[in-house]
């Protein structure tokens, strides 16, 4: 069965440094997604995209985020300055062209120390 | 402003028990309506759609109340492969995207 593919799994870095979130969205999927979820808390939306730019993002997502489709299978995210309060669960998404449901990756756990 | 809310429980249930989930949202003009699941750690899986007619799918029921904006779920006989997060979860924009309340905690007892 396809599946969105997370890497890393869990990054640990320090405060300021810049981290890059790779994602393998399915294949035929067009609309791809990050959400984030701090600990304990609630799945919070980022940033969708399509056709190559950014359709809609969050007030979370500020100048210290971009996203990215590098080739024709990775999905991006950036993190340019890491902030302690950056530190999560971030999950990608795609969705199915025909029923709109989103598929989620197992997710990238980010710890800034 | 978009907001989801859930009773975040937890809720703690035998085996066999019937439990209901209930979620309101802010935000008149969404469009669809989902429930979904989430385990410990993990991502969140699609359990059902919602409609305004009401669904079922198997020991699950889901009901929507757009005069409310009221969801809510129905769990029969549960199992204890049912203790997870239930996420109440409800679209914006042109896109769709979802907007998640915080889940409610179920967990079933031997």
């Amino acid at each position: 069965e396809p599946e969105v593919t997370q890497t890393p799994s869990h990054q640990v870095t320090q405060m300021g440094q810049e981290v890059i979130l790779r994602c393998v969205p399915i294949s035929n999927h067009l609309y791809f997604y990050w959400y984030r979820q701090i600990l304990g808390q609630k799945v919070e939306f980022l940033v969708s995209f399509y056709n190559n730019e950014i359709s809609e993002k969050s007030e979370i997502f500020d100048d210290q985020f971009s996203v990215e489709r590098p080739d024709g299978s990775n999905f991006t995210l950036k993190i340019r300055s890491t902030k302690l309060e950056d530190s999560a669960m971030y999950f990608c998404a795609s969705s199915d062209p025909n029923t709109g449901e989103l598929f989620f990756g197992e997710g990238s756990r980010l710890t800034v120390l | 402003r978009k907001e989801v809310e859930q009773d975040p429980g937890p809720f703690n249930v035998p085996e066999g028990a019937t439990v209901a989930f209930n979620c309101t949202y802010s935000n008149s003009a969404s469009q669809s309506f989902f429930w979904y699941r989430q385990d410990c750690r993990k991502e969140p899986k699609l359990l059902m759609s919602v409609y305004s007619s009401g669904n079922e799918d198997g020991r699950f029921t889901a009901q929507l109340n757009r005069a409310s904006q009221y969801i809510s779920l129905l769990i029969r006989d549960s199992k204890l492969s049912d203790s997870a997060t239930y996420l109440c979860v409800v679209t914006f924009g042109s896109q769709g995207n979802l907007i998640f309340g915080k889940g409610t905690k179920l967990s079933v007892k031997p």
